[in-house]
């Protein structure tokens, strides 16, 4: 596609329930990103794939929180159990490996009620 | 592990003047790269500049340049003839220069620039 996509744009949901959270890449990137911010703050890191694998997953919170991306293309980042300290808008970004520049997608408003 | 800090929370500047914003960083590192990214209220971090730290050279886009001081650890970002659409949070963000690594981006806590008609 021509940007990265991010779907939904905005989610609510009650505490207690699992979310699916998804990213359409740039096509022909290889690096996808996620990332998290809080109200007020800037993005923190979760998790970042190289192709299908999740070559650096130090940045998720906890156990609740999983993402995957079978096909080096689409990522979907997944929380259970939500709580409402998870409320935050989630940004995915991707790039060409060995580029500098990542491009980011609009964000999913997650609102845990 | 590598910090920005973004000091000012809020910056207010005159349609058409110019406007300076601070960031400063920490890194053992001596080849990284910074970058200044807008964000409006659409929510989308939208690239303003880029500067590799081993280029003495200051970047510069249109209305835009940077002061990089790389002793001081130090990446202002300059808006000339500033325009209502320039309004929005402006993050400044560290990136490690091996590609080979996690290239994973390192925000400061961002600034929110009103532009005054």
């Amino acid at each position: 596609g021509a940007g990265v996509s991010q779907t939904p744009s905005n989610k609510v949901t009650e505490k207690g329930k699992y979310v699916e959270l998804r990213c359409d890449p740039i096509s022909g990137h290889t690096a996808l990103y996620w990332y998290r911010q809080s109200l007020g703050q800037g993005p923190e890191f979760l998790i970042y794939f190289q192709g299908t694998g999740a070559a650096d997953d130090s940045g998720l919170p906890n156990d609740r929180f999983f993402a995957v991306r079978p096909e080096g293309s689409v990522s979907t980042l997944k929380i259970q159990r939500t709580e409402r300290g998870d409320s935050a808008v989630y940004l995915c970004a991707s790039s060409h490996r060995g580029e500098e520049t990542a491009f980011f997608g609009q964000g999913t408003r997650l609102t845990v009620v | 592990a590598q910090t920005v800090t973004q000091s000012q929370p809020e910056m207010s500047v005159q349609e058409a003047e110019t406007v300076t914003l601070s960031c400063t960083y920490d890194t053992s590192e001596s080849d990284y790269y910074l970058f200044w990214y807008k964000q409006p209220p659409s929510r989308q971090m939208i690239l303003v500049i880029r500067q590799e730290a081993y280029k003495q050279q200051n970047a510069t886009e249109n209305r835009f340049s940077v002061n990089f001081q790389k002793a001081a650890k130090s990446f202002s970002l300059k808006i000339s003839d500033s325009q209502l659409g320039d309004a929005a949070m402006y993050f400044c963000a560290y990136r490690t220069y091996h590609t080979g690594a996690n290239s994973k981006l390192t925000f400061g806590k961002g600034i929110t620039l009103s532009v005054r008609p």
